[in-house]
């Protein structure tokens, strides 16, 4: 069965310093991995994906993620964190499942970005 | 264009009562799938239908069920609420491709369910 993990609840980032939000997978096959941001009292929103091909994907918002295949990670990165960018983000992956592809989400990350 | 619409936004239920929530997805997209959202749970998957068959059921009791119109419209029913059905309820729909897995999921807004 296919799975993602997310270790941590929170991230703290001070306003202008580099972030990370880690994410690791479990899937058969080749990966198809997403990042998904949630702000207050909305839904979800699509930041990137990869599918395949160059490891370092770039997505919205200056965001980017580095596809890792011997470490089965898809950790998101920015180099520099706004306090806007405090937010829920999920990482989120797609395996085959009963013929069809399945959605499997971590159970999120919280980024707190302080003034 | 229109995005990803759920109906409704807020409501409040007693115990044993039932709920219906609404999706309509973007237009042209086929595939809707929903979430149930809780703090301590993360995003649960519920189910997924295409071209109102569905694909792919989550692990969740027989109270949860849905289905899927011809024009692509959802809705998702919960008979004999229970307390720890509180949570937000969330729909995306998708363009589907046949045997991609790329396909981005756009979401709603979510339905927050309160069970008193």
């Amino acid at each position: 069965a296919q799975s993602v993990a997310q270790p941590e609840d929170q991230v703290n980032v001070a306003e202008g310093n580099p972030l990370t939000v880690k994410c690791t997978y479990s899937v058969s096959g080749n990966p198809y991995l997403f990042w998904y941001v949630q702000y207050p009292n909305r839904g979800l929103q699509f930041l990137l994906k990869y599918i395949t091909g160059d490891n370092l994907v770039k997505g919205s918002y200056g965001f980017e993620a580095e596809f890792n295949k011997s470490q089965t990670s898809f950790h998101l990165k920015k180099p520099s964190a706004l306090v806007s960018d405090s937010a829920l983000y999920f990482c989120a992956v797609t395996g085959p499942s009963g013929g069809y592809q399945k959605v499997t989400f971590g159970t999120g990350t919280k980024l707190q970005v302080i003034p | 264009k229109a995005g990803v619409t759920q109906t409704p936004r807020y409501l409040i239920k007693t115990r044993g009562q039932q709920v219906t929530l609404s999706c309509s997805p973007i237009s042209g997209h086929r595939s809707v799938s929903w979430y149930q959202q809780t703090p301590g749970q993360g995003l649960q998957f519920l189910f997924e239908y295409f071209s109102e068959t569905q694909r792919n059921k989550g692990n969740f009791p027989g109270r949860f069920s849905g289905r899927q119109f011809s024009n692509s419209r959802s809705e998702m029913n919960v008979s004999t609420l229970e307390l720890g059905d509180s949570a937000l309820y969330l729909c995306a729909s998708s363009l589907e491709a046949t045997g991609s897995g790329a396909n981005v999921l756009t979401f709603g807004a979510g339905s927050r369910l309160t069970v008193l």
